[in-house]
């Protein structure tokens, strides 16, 4: 079964200070990871996904299958990041089922 | 394109009543999905469709819920009997086939809340 685990409920930093939200993962085989944002009253949507390798709004996110983990992280947070993150996974060979974790809500603090 | 709609969006009823939610998808997708959002659980998938035909069912937590989709353009989450733990922000999402791995696009939300 493919699961996706996000510890943190809640993370608050400071303005200028780096964030990283933690996202694990299980999943028996080489599945695909992505962020999903949710800002204030506005629709979740994608912010990456790892097969991109892409920096979006500052952000990045490594894929460690060693640590089956894919944790998001920025080196400076800025007001505007404040909303809820959301890990995903999804499972190769064109299974369309996203699974997603229970969300971490990032609170900067200017 | 609007978007995926979703309606209603805020819907409150009371325990042992019928609620149906409904989506419209984005034009020529050709995935539909049904996620529950809760504090406890975060988003759930409930069900997920491909050409209107059921694929995965398996996250329908118990059999009062049923999820149709008799066109391309309309899909709806009906609960009946409603109860009380079934409060939650419901949401649709929809891709296309040919789009980018793992992309949905979602809803507003339906925020459902029953006494």
């Amino acid at each position: 079964a493919q699961r996706v685990t996000q510890p943190e409920k809640l993370l608050s930093v400071f303005k200028g200070a780096p964030v990283e939200l933690k996202c694990n993962y299980s999943y028996s085989g080489s599945p695909e990871l992505f962020w999903y944002v949710q800002y204030s009253r506005q629709r979740l949507q994608l912010l990456l996904r790892h097969i991109s390798r892409e920096s979006i709004k500052g952000f990045t996110a490594d894929l460690n299958k060693g640590e089956t983990s894919f944790h998001l992280k920025k080196p400076f947070a800025q007001e505007e990041d404040s909303a809820m993150y959301y890990c995903a996974l999804r499972g190769p060979g064109g299974y369309q089922k996203v699974t997603f974790g229970t969300g971490t809500k990032l609170q900067v603090i200017p | 394109d609007a978007g995926v709609i979703q309606s209603p969006r805020h819907e409150v009823t009371e325990m042992g009543q019928e609620v149906t939610l409904r989506c419209k998808p984005i034009s020529g997708h050709d995935y539909l999905f049904w996620y529950r959002q809760t504090m406890m659980r975060g988003l759930e998938l409930l069900i997920y469709f491909n050409n209107n035909v059921p694929i995965d069912d398996s996250g329908m937590p118990e059999d009062r819920f049923s999820a149709k989709m008799p066109n391309a353009s309309f899909s709806t989450l009906k609960i009946q009997p409603s109860e009380p733990r079934d409060s939650a922000v419901y949401f649709c999402a929809s891709r296309a086939a040919g789009g980018p791995a793992g992309e949905l696009f979602f809803g507003e939300g339906s925020r459902l809340t029953v006494l």
